[in-house]
């Protein structure tokens, strides 16, 4: 199926630093979502964007519309062992339920 | 915790076996979904029920059938699955309306022998 193409694949960080990822379509998006999925877990809802251009935080996390509405963007400030995990885009256009997945980010952080 | 529960949290099943899988909410979102995982992958949408009704078929071979009982409840059916089909099942739910966020179980990790 179709997928959103997300950058880096994948990343080492040193705890401490900030970190970003981003997420890019062909197509235009209404709404875009930012999940983190640990090990053995299911998705985990971290952002939820629906107007070109917010920006959106959630404590360490702030995530950006792009104006184009065909890229999103994710960053974490201040990085500590526990955001070690996946983190994946999701993007729906209006009027539907269907939902596309990004590749994913993984990031891996030293201590 | 999650607010979407997934039974069981392991399966294995043989290729002639019949085996269910279930998936509970209670936090009165109308639009249930199933969600296929493999690997190092991300999840690929299977199903979509909106309002107890099949809303969307993303084209899933017949031996999956997804059953939506009632708005809390949704099942996945299974019967002569092929060992590709092992992978992570992942059921979510979102409150009516399209572009509503996706809220996750923690799936059922499914192989199949």
């Amino acid at each position: 199926g179709q997928q959103l193409n997300q950058s880096p694949q994948s990343m080492f960080i040193q705890e401490g630093e900030d970190v970003s990822m981003n997420c890019t379509s062909s197509s235009i998006f209404n709404t875009w979502l930012w999940y983190k999925q640990d090990p053995g877990e299911g998705p985990v809802l971290l952002i939820a964007l629906y107007k070109a251009g917010e920006l959106t935080s959630n404590g360490r996390l702030t995530a950006q519309f792009g104006i184009t509405r065909k890229d999103s963007f994710l960053n974490i400030s201040a990085s500590i062992p526990s955001d070690v995990g996946i983190y994946f885009c999701a993007g729906a256009t209006s009027g539907t339920y269907k939902y596309i997945f990004g590749t994913g980010t993984r990031l891996k952080v030293l201590a | 915790d999650t607010e979407v529960t997934q039974t069981p949290k392991h399966l294995v099943m043989g290729m002639t076996n019949k085996k269910s899988l279930k998936c509970e909410q209670h936090m009165g979102h109308r639009a249930m979904y199933w969600y296929k995982q493999k690997a190092k992958k991300p999840p690929e949408l299977m199903f979509v029920y909106s309002y107890e009704k099949l809303s969307i078929n993303e084209s899933v071979p017949s031996r999956f059938s997804p059953e939506c009982p009632n708005s809390s409840l949704l099942n996945l059916h299974l019967h002569a699955l092929q060992p590709e089909d092992s992978a992570l099942y992942l059921c979510a739910s979102s409150q009516e309306g399209t572009g509503s966020p996706l809220h996750f179980g923690n799936g059922t990790r499914l192989t199949v022998t």
